[in-house]
């Protein structure tokens, strides 16, 4: 199987500006988790996606958004960037179902930097 | 907060020798699971090991090994006759509560591989 994949890989974007992340998960996982790492926060979790729907968010701002489509792809969308939102931006997908979390798989990241 | 504690900003251990990395994590939940994720250079988050909180058998994966203290609430990694291909940032990472939290995550140890 495919593993994850995340597109782009890198960007570069100017404060104020908005970016778009997309995730497709491994063939047959409904759950797409995403998570921030910076060196002074670590990893942090943003949200997940299951069925089209959010499950559970996690301690951001309501700059940072997201949604899954009916394939299970997610995306993830921060407006008005601040230069703190200058990270590596992980995407997850899991088999989770019934309320089972199982183990995450991660994609290879985004790296944002916000000038 | 919940948190998961990593004691061990880095670690080195001689070629083929075994290295045991700490990890406590803080819970009120009785159904949890307990996950070590390495991060190589690339960046890229890669599963180690899992442990289910109800299982009293620690898991095993090849050279990886866990020791799990559940009343101490304590996790370590066994890694066995390290490899050079080993030298990576270690995750230790607590999934609970539904996952309304997602994994979270220590801050990390940075294992060196001496050849």
């Amino acid at each position: 199987k495919a593993g994850v994949t995340q597109t782009p890989r890198y960007l570069i974007k100017t404060r104020g500006q908005q970016v778009t992340l997309s995730c497709s998960p491994i063939s047959g996982h409904r759950s797409v988790s995403w998570y921030q790492q910076t060196p002074g926060q670590g990893l942090q979790f943003l949200f997940e996606y299951f069925s089209e729907t959010q499950r559970n968010k996690g301690n951001f701002p309501g700059r940072f958004s997201g949604r899954q489509f009916s394939n299970s792809r997610s995306e993830m969308n921060v407006s008005t960037l601040e230069l703190g939102d200058s990270a590596l931006y992980l995407c997850a997908s899991s088999p989770r179902d019934r309320g089972y979390p199982y183990e995450q798989y991660f994609g290879p990241g985004t790296r944002l930097t916000v000038t | 907060a919940q948190t998961v504690t990593q004691s061990q900003p880095e670690m080195s251990v001689q070629e083929a020798e075994t290295v045991t990395l700490s990890c406590t994590y803080d819970t009120s939940e009785s159904d949890y699971y307990l996950f070590w994720y390495k991060q190589p250079p690339s960046r890229q988050m890669i599963l180690v090991i899992r442990q289910e909180a109800y299982k009293q058998q620690n898991a095993t994966e090849n050279r990886f090994s866990v020791n799990f203290q559940k009343a101490a609430k304590s996790f370590s990694l066994k890694i066995s006759d390290s490899q050079l291909g080993d030298a990576a940032m270690y995750f230790c990472a607590r999934y609970s509560g539904g996952g309304a939290d997602g994994l979270t995550f220590g801050k990390g140890t940075h294992l060196i591989i001496q050849p």
